[in-house]
């Protein structure tokens, strides 16, 4: 399995400010995506992260808010700008891996907006 | 229809019990399924795939297909406390290599 780590683990942040995750893989892998989960709730897919070229971002999900970045095969970014307290959630990074089809999970980034 | 669905629950089984976890699924031609487990507070975990018809078993797991049926099982055998967590199904998007359609997982309590 890939492993997956974030940072920071979690954060407690004012309304307006803007906070970027970075998501680091141990090995390349063929596509990363961000997750958002809210409490009691389930995931919900922000965007793909693509290497080099801008993020397909799912319904109801825009760059200005999230913008992200993939610099390389291992590494990638999520900005939540101009932070509200309906911000507040669990950020996912999540994999797929070159070697197996299988999809994998970092250990979260539990966002807090007051 | 979503594309996976789970029943949410809770589900509550005694220690030592079977506790049986279902999940449909809409594509038919859907070929991989996949269940993770998530403890409160933690990420989802990879825990079982299946891509044949039938049961696979991996310890006290065992997964079960049933592509006539669009039906996809997990059951867990002789149920611990540890096993209390939330359940999820997931089927990849488009077939192998893309991102999973994910159920929004059933929750399970085992009471000892």
């Amino acid at each position: 399995s890939a492993v997956i780590s974030q940072k920071p683990s979690r954060d407690i942040c004012q309304r307006g400010t803007s906070l970027t995750i970075q998501c680091q893989v141990d090995s390349q892998v063929t596509m990363m995506f961000w997750y958002r989960q809210q409490p009691g709730q389930s995931l919900t897919l922000i965007a793909t992260a693509n290497q080099g070229s801008e993020a397909t971002y799912e319904s109801g999900f825009v760059i200005d808010k999230f913008p992200i970045s993939r610099p390389n095969l291992t590494f990638s970014t999520l900005t939540v700008s101009n932070m509200s307290p309906e911000d507040s959630s669990i950020y996912l990074c999540s994999v797929i891996t070159e070697t197996y089809n299988e999809q994998f999970f970092g250990p979260g980034t539990r966002l807090t907006v007051l | 229809q979503k594309e996976v669905e789970q029943n949410s629950g809770p589900l509550s089984v005694p220690e030592g019990a079977i506790a049986s976890l279902n999940c449909t699924y809409s594509d038919r031609g859907s070929q991989s399924f996949f269940w993770y487990r998530q403890y409160s507070g933690k990420s989802p975990e990879l825990i079982m795939f299946i891509y044949s018809n039938g049961d696979k078993e991996d310890g006290r797991f065992t997964a079960q297909l049933n592509k006539a049926s669009q039906y996809v099982s997990l059951l867990i055998r002789d149920s611990q406390p540890s096993d209390s967590a939330t359940y999820l199904c997931a089927v990849p998007r488009g077939g192998a290599g893309n991102q999973f359609y994910f159920g929004t997982g059933t929750s399970l309590t085992v009471i000892p």
